[in-house]
């Protein structure tokens, strides 16, 4: 089945700093979604790609949908505490298209 | 955004019990709601795909005997896990689209914590 790798497992970061993290697969998406889960919450929406080569914007949060329609990449920047988190990306593929497959998610954790 | 809500937030029972989780679409009409299991430190993995006013397909290896669900209204669905054990003890997490289009985003409600003594 359609699998995506997302990276890094895990981001140890100072306040203030930007933060990099993303996902690929070898399987080609329609759409790309970044949400971040807070824990014991259910993930909330953060930034949806509709488009290949899509970039968008939400704040200090920027995301792109790669050229390939294989990957996604989303910036998070000059990090805040409330920042800490789970951030998972998502897609929706060509088959079973109403099915989000997840990545393995991405901790976020900021230091003071 | 549009909200999604689950009750109850979180569940203890026995084991050999059934417990009933609801997912609600609180200001949008959802075609489809779909249910997602998460363990500790793990990624949310799809159970099953709930169109309303029809039975809902299961992914692979997930025994729709024993999760059934129910999608009787544009705004409710539930999942029942019956006869739970412990190895059934996770973090349950509702989303929903308001239209079978591949483009619409799906909306998660808060999650459901089930702990199986």
């Amino acid at each position: 089945g359609q699998q995506l790798n997302q990276s890094p497992q895990s981001m140890f970061i100072q306040e203030g700093e930007d933060v990099s993290m993303n996902c690929t697969s070898s399987s080609i998406f329609n759409t790309w979604l970044w949400y971040k889960q807070d824990p014991g919450e259910g993930p909330v929406l953060l930034i949806a790609l509709y488009k290949a080569g899509e970039l968008t914007s939400n704040g200090r949060l920027t995301a792109q949908f790669g050229i390939t329609r294989k990957d996604s990449f989303l910036n998070i920047s000059a990090s805040i505490p409330s920042d800490v988190g789970i951030y998972f990306c998502a897609g929706l593929g060509v088959q079973g298209a109403q099915k989000l497959v997840f990545g393995q998610g991405t901790r976020l954790t900021i230091n003071p | 955004g549009a909200v999604v809500s689950q009750h109850p937030s979180w569940v203890i029972c026995k084991s050999g019990t059934s417990v009933k989780i609801e997912c609600r679409s609180l200001d949008f009409q959802a075609t489809t709601m779909f249910w997602y299991r998460q363990f500790p430190k793990q990624s949310l993995m799809l159970m099953a795909t709930s169109n309303e006013g029809s039975k809902a397909t299961y992914e692979q290896g997930v025994e729709k005997d024993k999760f059934l669900i129910n999608h009787a209204s544009l705004t409710l669905s539930t999942l029942t896990v019956t006869s739970a054990h412990p190895e059934d003890s996770s973090f349950y997490i509702c989303s929903a689209s308001s239209s079978g289009r591949a483009q619409d985003t799906q909306y998660f409600g808060p999650g459901t914590r089930l702990t199986v003594l």
